[in-house]
């Protein structure tokens, strides 16, 4: 089984800065993971698939980059809607998938 | 639009059987090649996948939770369905219905496991 870790468990940042999160698997995924934000009380939302192409309607502030083992998410301005939890999902054996644990982002 | 909606029973009592089923509107459920899903969230941590079901009725599971699993469909009613034998309280959780890849998913319904 392949495992995502996710880092860090918590970022503290304010509108208008830049938000890095990562996601290292246990062994290669290819280009194949995927980064949903979830806010409280909603299913999650797909961001960014194949490490790095934005879902449809995804505002171009998010992006994804990485392959292989680690991959990043990047959000270039934080908007007050960003501050929700992110988690990282791989592909690579579809439809056999994992999630990552999880990254909360909070307002500072 | 596709629309997922999943019901059931809220409450289920421990070694006991969940079952809950995924009704699929605004399309059909074998018109495509996308696998159904269903994953779970524990109140207050993340997201994990139960197991996928093709409309022919392919299916694979999460071998953590392989042996008390059944995913079935029913493309008659265009609903597929979860269940899950033996719970305990650690199965308490929102559970969700999606297709995963073109990011459909049901609201989620909880279920606790309580006798």
């Amino acid at each position: 089984e392949i495992v995502l870790t996710q880092s860090p468990a918590t970022l503290s940042l304010s509108p208008g800065e830049r938000a890095t999160l990562s996601c290292r698997a246990s062994q290669s995924v290819s280009s194949y993971l995927a980064w949903y934000q979830q806010k409280p009380g909603q299913a999650p939302r797909l961001l960014i698939y194949d490490a790095s192409n934005r879902a449809t309607g995804i505002p171009a502030r998010f992006s994804g980059s990485g392959s292989g083992t680690d991959f990043t998410l990047t959000i270039s301005s934080l908007e007050p809607e960003d501050f929700a939890v992110y988690y990282c999902q791989q592909r690579s054996n579809w439809p056999q998938y994992t999630f990552g644990q999880g990254t909360k982002l909070e307002i500072k | 639009q596709l629309q997922l909606q999943e019901s059931g029973p809220g409450l289920v009592k421990p070694s006991e059987t969940l079952s809950l089923t995924c009704t699929v509107s605004g399309g059909s459920i074998s018109s495509s090649s996308y696998y159904w899903g269903w994953i779970r969230q524990p109140p207050g941590k993340g997201l994990e996948w139960i197991g996928s079901i093709y409309y022919s009725g392919s299916t694979y599971y999460n071998p953590s939770l392989k042996s008390r699993v059944t995913i079935s469909v029913d493309t008659s009613k265009n609903q597929f369905s979860l269940k899950l034998s033996s719970v305990t309280a650690a199965d308490t959780a929102v559970y969700y219905c999606a297709d995963p890849a073109r990011d459909y998913w049901g609201q989620g319904t909880l279920v606790t496991v309580s006798s």
